[in-house]
């Protein structure tokens, strides 16, 4: 368990809707991560954070925004979510420095887009 | 070409046999390896990491790195109904840089039949 919540944990939206998920972690880690899930894509990094209000661009992330500010929270928003978007979102904290780190996940936000 | 890849199977073996699962990476100077258990609508585990060449091993699992031919590869010894999942290799590029963000494969899933 790598103290990582995330929510909602199911989330059904209309087209062009606002949506925000949350992560939330309780170790204070530094680097936090937005990924997604698709069938036959693996997972994907959309967004990443260094610090509070330090954050970068992934593979995917046209249509996505992030937050960070508070060490513990990263906020994925889809400011008008598209049927594109309906994925599982997953949330994950690095651990270690160095060759030596890794990467955590949380239980996942799984969100349809109708 | 993808960045990594993975048979994304089914594999299928009996019970106490040994499972093997297969990756290869495009970018050669990748430094760290992982391999993630993740079963049905649940999150991505980490079950082993690697970062030098030849063969690592943790209980049941053995993990072995081929940085000259890039290839890695985790070996399931007396596999069990219980692992029954889909198993996804990430990788560490070089490009990753301060993000230390990972490259997935699409992940391979592995049926042990009792």
């Amino acid at each position: 368990d790598a103290g990582i919540t995330q929510s909602p944990r199911h989330k059904v939206t209309e087209t062009g809707t606002p949506v925000t998920l949350r992560c939330h972690q309780t170790e204070n880690h530094r680097y936090m991560y937005w990924y997604r899930q698709d069938p036959g894509h693996g997972l994907r990094l959309i967004h990443y954070s260094y610090g509070v209000k330090d954050t970068d661009k992934g593979e995917v992330s046209d249509g996505y925004s992030v937050s960070r500010s508070k060490t513990e929270d990263f906020l994925l928003t889809l400011e008008s979510a598209t049927s594109s978007q309906t994925s599982v979102y997953f949330c994950a904290i690095k651990r270690g420095t160095g060759s030596t780190d890794t990467q955590y996940f949380g239980p996942g936000t799984r969100l349809t887009v109708l | 070409q993808k960045e990594v890849e993975q048979n994304s199977g089914p594999l299928s073996v009996p019970e106490g046999a040994i499972a093997s699962l297969n990756c290869t990476y495009s970018d050669r100077g990748s430094q760290s390896f992982f391999w993630y258990r993740q079963y049905s609508g649940k999150s991505p585990e980490l079950i082993m990491f690697i970062y030098s060449n030849g063969d690592k091993e943790d209980g049941r699992f053995t993990a072995q790195l081929n940085k000259a031919s890039q290839y890695v590869s985790l070996l399931i010894r007396d596999s069990q109904p219980s692992d029954s999942a889909t198993y996804l290799c990430a990788v560490r590029p070089i490009s990753s840089g301060s993000a230390r963000q990972l490259t997935f494969g699409s992940g391979t899933q592995l049926t042990v039949l009792p």
